[in-house]
């Protein structure tokens, strides 16, 4: 089975702070993404990288940046964090095999900015 | 470029009684339609996805899906609901085939079970 974790589950932050959320996949997939969920906004694309070194802008990119140093972990960084930034993220892996765009999510981190 | 829209933010049914969760899609080129859950404080897990071929769809926990090109929906059903059913749904669509990894997802629905 496909296992992605993130980090950590609960993270609550002040305003201003560096925050780091880390993903890792363990399926050897190309394609990694960054989402976030709010109610009554369902999931919107922050980040995506389709291989190591490699990002495309999402949706909604401002405030946040991204790292991929290796296949199996794609990081979110918060520069500044700020109160807006409150909110569950989660993260997902796919493969480009088979061109079939089926993606894996892990738990998610509610993220709290006060 | 890809949309899909869920009319019903929510839908309460009660036990045992069918349900259907509706997704229209807006693309101009072919797509694979995808439904994903999500129980409370978990990730999206996938129920099941239409990439070609027979147009119903069955995936996971007795749910189905009809693709229905001509009226761009994509409607999930189940026959008979369970309190374990609680939770939120979420459609998702992207362009078919290589090259177009990124799926653009609906507001979700979110289906309350009545005991």
């Amino acid at each position: 089975d496909v296992k992605v974790t993130q980090s950590s589950r609960y993270l609550v932050k002040r305003t201003g702070e560096k925050v780091f959320l880390e993903c890792v996949q363990d399926m050897d997939h190309e394609n990694m993404f960054w989402y976030r969920q709010d109610p009554g906004l369902g999931l919107r694309l922050i980040y995506f990288s389709y291989d190591v070194k490699m990002k495309e802008k999402g949706d909604i990119p401002e405030g946040y940046s991204v790292s991929r140093e290796k296949k199996e972990r794609f990081s979110l960084i918060l520069e500044s964090a700020s109160t807006n930034q409150t909110s569950m993220y989660l993260c997902a892996s796919s493969s480009i095999a088979g061109g079939r765009n089926e993606q894996y999510f892990g738990p998610g981190t509610r993220l709290t900015v006060t | 470029a890809q949309s899909v829209t869920q009319l019903d933010s929510q839908v309460p049914v009660f036990e045992e009684a069918p349900v259907e969760l509706r997704c229209n899609y807006s693309s101009s080129v072919s797509v694979y339609l995808f439904w994903y859950v999500q129980y409370p404080n978990q990730g999206l897990q996938l129920l099941l996805k239409y990439l070609s071929g027979s147009t119903l769809v069955k995936g996971i926990n007795g749910f189905e899906a009809e693709f229905n090109k001509s009226q761009t929906s994509f409607h999930l059903r189940k026959p008979s609901v369970h309190i374990s059913d609680t939770a939120e749904y979420f459609c998702a669509v992207s362009a078919g085939g290589f090259g177009n990894e990124k799926l653009t997802f609906g507001t979700g629905t979110r289906l309350t079970i009545i005991p």
